[in-house]
């Protein structure tokens, strides 16, 4: 069974510009949640979509959005970028069986904003 | 304030010394979940815990769930440079939530 991919794997971008990951995840599984990582902050949850829909979302500005389409797969968006949004963005995908709620992650998207 | 603290927050040992590092919270989790991650890649779930005092075994890794789900502990034995990585505990909350720890990053000097 292929693991969850996300493309692309690095990113370079400037201030002001918009960027869109994208992440497929394991099939079967309908839940992606996406997070940010950095090293002073850690796993930061961004959002988490579920057949389509938010389900929930963390402490983030409104610069970050996301969606997920019918295959569930998922991108996120990230508009007027800041350098502070350098960042390993991590997607990971859940089947969200009853009663356990296990991840399983990509291998993330190295941001760089300068 | 992380929900889930993890000590210590860096680990440095010689290969074949043992090590255990800890996972706290004052909350209650259905699950707890033990990840590693190597730099520039994703996490990787090593187990998922569920039963208040259980103990799980995966060759020399022992996780144990505290007996009130709110803590668990990994202990690593006869540690080898291939157990370099940052180590994540991560509990799903009463809200169906998942919450992470900030991590232990643990590196074994051959």
């Amino acid at each position: 069974k292929a693991g969850v991919t996300q493309t692309p794997r690095y990113l370079i971008k400037t201030r002001g510009q918009q960027v869109t990951l994208s992440c497929s995840p394991i099939s079967g599984h309908r839940s992606v949640s996406w997070y940010q990582q950095t090293p002073g902050q850690g796993l930061q949850f961004l959002f988490e979509y579920f057949s389509e829909t938010q389900r929930n979302k963390g402490n983030f500005p409104g610069r970050f959005s996301g969606r997920q389409f019918s295959n569930s797969r998922s991108e996120m968006n990230v508009s007027t970028l800041e350098l502070g949004d350098s960042a390993l963005y991590l997607c990971a995908s859940s089947l969200k069986a009853s009663g356990i709620y296990e991840q399983f992650f990509g291998p993330g998207t190295r941001l760089t904003v300068l | 304030t992380q929900l889930l603290e993890q000590s210590p927050q860096f680990l440095s040992i010689q290969e074949g010394e043992n090590l255990t590092v800890y996972c706290n919270s004052s909350s209650v989790f259905s699950s707890l979940q033990w990840y590693r991650q190597e730099p520039g890649e994703g996490p990787v779930l090593l187990v998922t815990v569920v039963t208040g005092g259980e103990v799980k075994k995966l060759k020399r890794l022992t996780f144990q769930f505290g007996d009130a789900r709110k803590d668990s502990s990994l202990h690593i034995t006869a540690a080898q440079p291939g157990d370099t990585g940052l180590y994540l505990c991560a509990g799903e909350d009463n809200n169906n939530d998942m919450r992470f720890g900030a991590g232990t990053r643990l590196t074994v000097k051959p």
